[in-house]
């Protein structure tokens, strides 16, 4: 079955930095790569995704990318912004509809 | 908003008692998913339901729990005779019929075994 490794498993950036969080797949057969961000006490929230027929895709201060002969995929969030602090997940998901979650990135934007 | 909801949002049971948690998918959305997420881990997949349907239980432990999608009223993951190592925050998703690529997420409910 499919497996997601995530890195960093913390991370701290200063406000208006730049962070990226990568992650690495297995099941060659994904095709979708959603992104969650998730904040203290609340579900996780869908903030961008990538299917696998584009390489790359943004939106205003986040962007995902691709590499689909790697296995490899990444968030970007440039200037980043208090509100940023928060714990992100990667996943993956493959036709039969399961999403398989990374362990969570904890970022942190020091002030 | 009509998002996911769930309930309840705590939940504090004793060992051997059971627990139920209950999810209604966003307006439009006949797929249900539950997963677990265990302090400082990522969410693990349980069940994916349909109405009326269980589509992939393959993360559900084999015994104590059982998930429901009636044709009528919300989704219910039920958990009998828990245990500590129930203790977990369990998150509910839901997704558009033919969309199961998006999917959703509720509040959570946070269940504390004593």
């Amino acid at each position: 079955g499919e497996n997601v490794e995530q890195h960093p498993s913390t991370l701290s950036v200063q406000e208006g930095d730049s962070a990226v969080i990568k992650c690495t797949y297995s099941d060659s057969a994904s095709n979708y790569f959603p992104w969650y961000k998730q904040e203290l006490g609340k579900g996780p929230q869908l903030i961008i995704d990538i299917r696998s027929n584009v390489g790359e895709k943004k939106d205003q201060r986040i962007a995902v990318t691709l590499n689909k002969t790697a296995k490899h995929f990444s968030l970007h969030i440039t200037e980043t912004q208090p509100e940023d602090s928060a714990v992100y997940f990667c996943a993956a998901s493959s036709r039969d509809d399961k999403i398989i979650f990374g362990k969570g990135t904890r970022l942190h934007i020091l002030p | 908003n009509a998002g996911v909801m769930q309930n309840p949002r705590h939940l504090v049971r004793r060992r051997g008692q059971e627990a139920r948690l209950r999810c209604s998918p966003m307006k439009g959305h006949s797929h249900v998913y539950w997963y677990r997420q265990l302090p400082e881990e990522g969410l693990k997949f349980m069940v994916y339901l349909q109405k009326e349907n269980i589509i992939d239980e393959s993360g559900m432990p084999k015994e104590r729990f059982s998930a429901e999608f009636p044709k009528e009223g919300p989704s219910i993951l039920r958990i009998q005779q828990v245990v500590r190592g129930d203790s977990a925050a369990y998150f509910c998703a839901s997704s558009r019929e033919g969309g199961h690529y998006e999917q959703y997420f509720g509040p959570g409910t946070r269940l504390t075994v004593t």
